[in-house]
């Protein structure tokens, strides 16, 4: 089975702290991706990677950053951390091209609260 | 742009009742279709998916049919438990992955 895993799954951190979220999958998969979920907005993306040291931004890359040094790792960034990043972030992996119909393994997710 | 629509929850049932939970979507080109299950507690994984216009994803007693015609993909069970009480969610992939908003469901025993 595809395991992802998220390096915490709560967090709490104090506003303008740079705050690093990892994630690490298992399966050798080219895609790695990272979420935040919000009650009534579901999950909206915000980077993703298909490459090593390869990035693109998604919906919601304001106040974020990522890093992909490695192809089974995947680095989160709040670079000045605020408290409208106070939410569930996911991460996910899955094989093939970014539009491919193959599913996204997903972490169980870190809850981050910003105070 | 591509969006996924899903009915508003939360929905309840008790055992054994028929669940339907449905989803629209609007999409440019052939967007593979899915349902991600979310327990609580968990990340999301994979329920079931169509990549075709009438193809029937269908597991764990879960179905969906991918309708061009009316753009859906209404998720449905027979005879629901206990233990599927969770969050559901629609979503597609055209040149990314674009989620619908999450259908909570509770069932009661």
């Amino acid at each position: 089975d595809v395991k992802v895993t998220q390096s915490s799954r709560y967090l709490v951190k104090r506003t303008g702290e740079k705050v690093f979220l990892e994630c690490v999958q298992d399966m050798d998969h080219e895609n790695m991706f990272w979420y935040r979920q919000d009650p009534g907005l579901g999950l909206r993306l915000i980077y993703f990677s298909y490459d090593v040291k390869m990035k693109e931004k998604g919906d919601i890359p304001e106040g974020y950053s990522v890093s992909r040094e490695k192809k089974e790792r995947f680095s989160l960034i709040l670079e000045s951390a605020s408290t409208n990043q106070t939410s569930m972030y996911l991460c996910a992996s899955s094989y093939g091209t970014v539009n491919s119909n193959q599913p996204q393994h997903f972490g169980d997710g870190t809850r981050l609260s910003i105070l | 742009g591509n969006s996924v629509t899903q009915m508003e929850g939360p929905v309840t049932l008790s055992e054994e009742a028929f669940l339907t939970i449905n989803c629209t979507y609007t999409a440019t080109g052939y967007p593979s279709l899915f349902w991600y299950v979310q327990y609580p507690g968990e990340g999301l994984q994979l329920l079931l998916k169509a990549t075709k216009a009438d193809d029937k994803g269908s597991n764990k007693g879960f179905e969906a049919t991918y309708r061009k015609e009316t753009t859906s993909f209404h998720l449905e069970k027979g005879s629901v438990q206990v233990s599927d009480s969770a969050v559901y969610f629609c979503a597609l992939n055209g040149n990314k992955l674009v989620f619908g908003a999450g259908t909570i469901l509770r069932v009661k025993s």
